[in-house]
């Protein structure tokens, strides 16, 4: 079966360093999205992605988070200056045809420690 | 706005026994309706989503959901619950016009007691 591939599955980084967490969404599919789930809290939402451009974000998405599909297969989010609180296991997911009508497939997840 | 709320925060059953977890979500237009099961240290593996139709949903690993309008619930439930199926489980909605995100309950962890 088909499946959402992220790597790293786990990084630790110094506070005020650059990170890039990567991800290989699902191959025909064409909705790709991020999401953040803050140890022992619900999963959110952070940014949707569609024909090369930002669809949605959500109001965690701010200036330091930006993302990326360079080749036509990865899916990147970047963290510029990272802060203790961006702390979180961080989800990759993508969907068909779009959004809240198709399923979404999520990865495994890539777990950012700051400190 | 959308929004989730999973009024269980944490549940245990001993194992052979019933399960019934409880989601009530909050939207204005016909919701898109998803169950996620999350085990430790792992991402989020979809059990059963509502779309539209026959409002009672079979999902993997014999879990079904029961969407119910009038009472804005998906409640996930499942006849005789094994030890693998401890894990944390999300109910999440998605549907809002133009968005294309999923809104997430908080979760409900569940323990199975042998």
């Amino acid at each position: 079966e088909p499946e959402v591939t992220q790597t790293p599955s786990h990084q630790v980084t110094q506070m005020g360093q650059e990170v890039i967490l990567r991800c290989v969404p699902i191959s025909n599919h064409l909705y790709f999205y991020w999401y953040r789930q803050i140890l022992g809290q619900k999963v959110e939402f952070l940014v949707s992605f569609y024909n090369n451009e930002i669809s949605e974000k959500s109001e965690i998405f701010d200036d330091q988070f930006s993302v990326e599909r360079p080749d036509g297969s990865n899916f990147t989010l970047k963290i510029r200056s990272t802060k203790l609180e961006d702390s979180a296991m961080y989800f990759c997911a993508s969907s068909g045809q779009g959004g809240s009508g198709n399923t979404i497939y999520f990865g495994e997840g890539s777990w950012l420690t700051v400190v | 706005a959308q929004s989730v709320t999973q009024p269980d925060i944490h549940i245990t059953v001993s194992e052979g026994a019933s399960l019934e977890l409880r989601c009530n979500y909050s939207y204005g237009a016909t919701p898109y309706l998803f169950w996620y099961v999350q085990s430790p240290g792992q991402g989020l593996q979809l059990l059963l989503k509502y779309f539209s139709g026959d409002t009672l949903v079979q999902g993997i690993k014999g879990f079904e959901a029961e969407f119910k309008r009038s009472q804005s619930s998906f409640n996930l439930r499942k006849p005789s619950v094994h030890w693998s199926d401890a894990a944390e489980y999300f109910c999440a909605v998605g549907g809002d016009t133009g968005r294309r995100a999923l809104t997430f309950g908080s979760g409900t962890r569940l323990q199975v007691q042998p």
